[in-house]
């Protein structure tokens, strides 16, 4: 109940292409779900993140889709770019207590110039 | 985003010995540390939980004497890695939370090579 699924494990796009990645959970008290970005050797960097209460969160070109009853969230790179190119990991955590995060498996996108 | 900087970024050791990872949260205070590890191309195994004063809580199968960690203030955790063996080799990242913030901000990682 702990798990996050993400998938697909890997991606390739083609440059100004859209990127999708999806995740989902089961336990319901999750409430904040952050995408990260993580280059090889460099530790994770925040993209964006969103609570339950928004269904769709935008920021630059990138943004995250959010269905509560499915319990699915999904991230969408609109224009990929070859600086793209890196894993990319979703997480949810429960804001209340240690509030730590549970990532998912890894995307690793690959955009093609 | 605030920074977390963590020190050293990689670090070779011979099996055996000991060594010490340090993470820093340089412009905010952390009332909360992670750390993970992470093997190639996997995600974040998440290690243990510390609150600055308080021993850290470990996640199952981690073993908490031969991980050691302390978080004695608001600005800085140390993960030991004692005894270390090849297969302790890894790449290991902290990541600290401020009070009442939602977001947690992450180190660069140390790779550690034990030989």
């Amino acid at each position: 109940q702990q798990q996050v699924k993400q998938s697909p494990q890997s991606l390739i796009v083609q440059k100004g292409g859209i990127s999708i990645i999806n995740c989902a959970y089961e336990n319901t008290a999750f409430d904040y779900f952050p995408w990260y970005q993580q280059f090889p050797g460099k530790g994770p960097a925040l993209l964006i993140a969103i609570r339950p209460d928004v269904s769709e969160k935008k920021e630059g070109r990138f943004t995250i889709s959010f269905n509560k009853s499915a319990k699915q969230f999904s991230l969408h790179i609109m224009d990929s770019q070859p600086g793209d190119s890196a894993t990319y990991f979703c997480a949810a955590s429960i804001t209340s207590g240690t509030y730590k995060y549970i990532f998912g498996t890894g995307t690793r996108l690959k955009v093609l110039a | 985003g605030a920074v977390v900087s963590q020190h050293p970024s990689r670090v070779i050791c011979k099996s055996g010995t000991s060594v010490k990872i340090e993470c820093r949260s340089l412009d905010f205070q952390a009332t909360t540390m992670f750390w993970y590890r992470q093997f190639p191309k996997q995600s974040l195994m998440l290690m243990a939980t510390s609150n600055e004063g308080s021993k850290a809580t470990y996640e199952q199968g981690v073993e908490k004497d031969k991980f050691l960690i302390n978080h004695a203030s608001l600005t800085l955790s140390t993960l030991t890695v004692t005894s270390a063996h090849p297969e302790d080799s890894s790449f290991y990242i902290c990541s600290a939370r401020g009070p009442g913030n939602t977001e947690a901000f992450f180190g660069q990682g140390t790779r550690l090579t034990v030989v």
